[in-house]
């Protein structure tokens, strides 16, 4: 079945500093999906991209989507406190189901 | 305001008991997805429901059930076959065709004792 694979698993930041997650998937996908989940909290929807090579920006975050459509990335510039969490992404096929990645757990440093 | 509710936050039980988890969404989203979630393994989906009165298992549905009988409703029952259900359980839904991703519920933490 279809496997999305995230790296790294863990990354401790002093503020400021930049971080970048990744994600990879065995097949092509339709469509990549990215949450945030505070720590105790839920998944809150990020953004989604839908296009091969796409880039969109949220303030501080830059999303990408591969030309192939088998890899993401997010990148925060300038990390804050208050952006710690859990950052996942989630591919979706053309039948509308999403498969998790692991997460990456962002710790920020003061 | 809409959202989806999940109750209880915090669920005890006993091995051997089956328990249902609620959810309850006013989002009028016709699809429906529960996700256990555990420590480094991200989400992995459970059930899920596009419409009522039907539903999926996902990638690890052994030892859980649900039912659609609402659109607003799509309740799971951890069962006792289910060999190991302490987890974090959340419930999602979407509109079908939406392309603003998935509305989660607040999640309950359920721990056999």
């Amino acid at each position: 079945g279809q496997q999305v694979m995230q790296i790294p698993q863990y990354q401790h930041v002093q503020e400021g500093e930049d971080f970048t997650t990744y994600c990879n998937s065995s097949t092509t996908l339709s469509n990549i999906q990215w949450y945030k989940q505070r720590p105790g909290g839920h998944p809150v929807f990020l953004i989604q991209l839908v296009k091969s090579g796409e880039v969109k920006k949220q303030k501080r975050l830059t999303f990408q989507f591969g030309e192939a459509k088998k890899n993401s990335s997010l990148h925060i510039t300038a990390t804050q406190t208050t952006d710690v969490g859990t950052y996942f992404c989630a591919g979706g096929t053309s039948y509308g189901k999403l498969t998790f990645g692991q997460g990456t757990i962002l710790t920020v440093h003061p | 305001d809409g959202g989806i509710t999940q109750s209880p936050k915090y669920l005890f039980r006993k091995e051997g008991q089956n328990v249902t988890l609620s959810c309850e969404q006013n989002l009028n989203h016709d699809a429906m997805y529960w996700y256990r979630q555990d420590p480094g393994q991200g989400l992995r989906l459970i059930y899920y429901s596009q419409i009522v009165n039907d539903f999926q298992k996902g990638d690890i549905a052994e030892g859980y059930s649900v039912s659609r009988e609402k659109k607003e409703s799509f309740p799971l029952t951890v069962t006792s076959a289910q060999k190991n259900p302490t987890a974090f359980y959340l419930c999602a839904s979407r509109s079908v065709g939406d392309h603003y991703g998935y509305t989660f519920g607040s999640g309950t933490r359920l721990t056999v004792v």
